[in-house]
């Protein structure tokens, strides 16, 4: 399958400051990229949906302007917490896709963001 | 209800044996299905993806589908410790968007 790598795997940050996490599809264009955020023994929530050159389509809940989402490419796109506190700790994963709407989507291995 | 129902577990099979998992979901999941296995720290890894009723086969593992009683199931066969994780269940909805369970959480015991 395709890779998509995600970068950083683990971080721990201070509380207010601000977070980036790197979503890259490394052998194919992705059209279309996935945020989620995975809580402990839960499942995994769809935050946002980011097609390249275009604004992020933000689940209902999710705060727009503290969860930055840039697509700026068909190979990278970005989330950024912004002013981070201890509740946002959690898991997250990107996905991305190449094809059309019913085509597999491949996952990134994960951040693991921990807010002290 | 949620839309994609999975049993918590944890689910304990003594290597050898036959693992099955069982997931039921709404009306709103109406289009493909889909297995995702996830280790502890990880990310998921798609294992299996079915679209019609009826059994697809891949190796050890077999998913089925039933859509008259919107269920879809996962048979692990010759169970490995390896095989150890939380197995997602996912199906898409009309707009293709997928929708999660929880997850159940397998141990193969040695």
């Amino acid at each position: 399958g395709a890779v998509v790598s995600q970068h950083p795997s683990r971080v721990i940050c201070k509380s207010g400051t601000s977070v980036k996490i790197e979503c890259r599809s490394l052998d194919f264009q992705a059209t279309t990229m996935f945020w989620y955020r995975q809580f402990p023994k839960q499942s995994l929530m769809l935050m946002a949906t980011s097609n390249e050159g275009s604004k992020a389509t933000y689940e209902q809940g999710v705060e727009k302007d503290k969860f930055l989402i840039n697509h700026a490419s068909l190979t990278l796109s970005t989330l950024t917490v912004t002013s981070a506190h201890p509740e946002d700790s959690s898991f997250y994963i990107c996905s991305a896709r190449s094809g059309g709407l019913d085509t597999e989507a491949f996952f990134g291995q994960g951040t693991r963001l921990t807010v002290v | 209800q949620k839309e994609v129902e999975q049993n918590s577990g944890p689910l304990s099979v003594p290597e050898g044996a036959i693992a099955s998992l069982n997931c039921t979901y709404s009306d709103r999941v109406s289009q493909s299905f889909f297995w995702y296995r996830q280790y502890s720290g990880k990310s998921p890894e798609l294992i299996m993806s079915i679209y019609s009723n009826g059994d697809k086969e891949d190796g050890r593992f077999t998913a089925q589908l039933n859509k008259a009683s919107q269920y879809v199931s996962l048979l692990i066969r010759d169970s490995q410790p390896s095989d150890s994780a939380t197995y997602l269940c996912a199906g898409r909805d009309s707009n293709y968007q997928l929708i999660w369970g929880a997850g159940t959480k397998l141990i193969i015991k040695p």
